[in-house]
């Protein structure tokens, strides 16, 4: 069964750091871009950003509400992905969750999400 | 940046209707628009992708189409099951959703 599983999240003061993992199981992890995706209570979706595979040499993109603060960084010999954010602001609190390209260019599966509260 | 817009943001519909919501990108996107439906705690799911293809497993009654900037994705008969929200997403250049439309029965 293809799964991903999201964790560390949590409570953080404002200005803070985080880092959510997510681990992977079921697929080939290391040939897949693997995305991060909010989303705050009662709104929409918001596109955090992606790691692309080691054939595609790693590459980020990012959002330009996270760009500078937030990383995104994979270890494929861990089937995990990583999402390491810093200098948190309130309108960071959220659900994340990671999920995948798949080959037809859409995002399946997704994991269930981890909550980020930022707030003091 | 490709911005996306959905309408309506919220409908609700009888049992059985047909239901069309309308997506537009800010520009040309050719045909890389997925739609996603969420049900309330859950987390999003694939139903269309490439605009107009079915993603296997999801029921018939489900259909996209549009290229380009505007796109279309209709229910072709409302059930209780669908009660959840629709999103649009491009992929042409990132990423970006669009705000959602909320179906619920009438």
């Amino acid at each position: 069964e293809v799964q991903l599983v999201e964790s560390g999240g949590g409570l953080v003061q404002p200005g803070g750091s985080l880092k959510l993992s997510c681990a992977a199981s079921g697929f080939t992890f290391s040939g897949s871009a693997m995305h991060w995706v909010r989303q705050a209570s009662g709104k929409g979706l918001e596109w955090v950003g992606r790691i692309r595979s080691k054939a595609n040499s790693y590459a980020t993109a990012y959002a330009a509400s996270v760009k500078g603060r937030f990383t995104i960084s994979r270890d494929d010999s861990k089937n995990t992905a990583y999402l390491q954010m810093n200098s948190l602001k309130t309108e960071d609190t959220a659900v994340y969750y990671c999920t995948k390209t798949i080959l037809t260019g859409g995002f399946d599966p997704w994991g269930q999400g981890t909550l980020v509260t930022v707030s003091s | 940046d490709i911005q996306m817009t959905q309408s309506p943001s919220s409908l609700s519909a009888s049992v059985g209707d047909r239901v069309t919501i309308t997506c537009q990108a800010s520009q040309d996107i050719s045909n890389y628009l997925n739609w996603y439906q969420q049900k309330p705690g859950k987390a999003p799911k694939l139903l269309i992708y490439d605009a107009s293809n079915l993603e296997t497993g999801v029921p018939s009654r489900f259909s996209g189409s549009g290229s380009g900037t505007d796109f279309t994705f209709t229910i072709s008969s409302l059930q209780p099951e669908d009660i959840a929200t629709y999103y649009c997403q491009q992929y042409d250049n990132l990423v970006t959703f669009g705000p959602g439309t909320k179906v619920d029965i009438k």
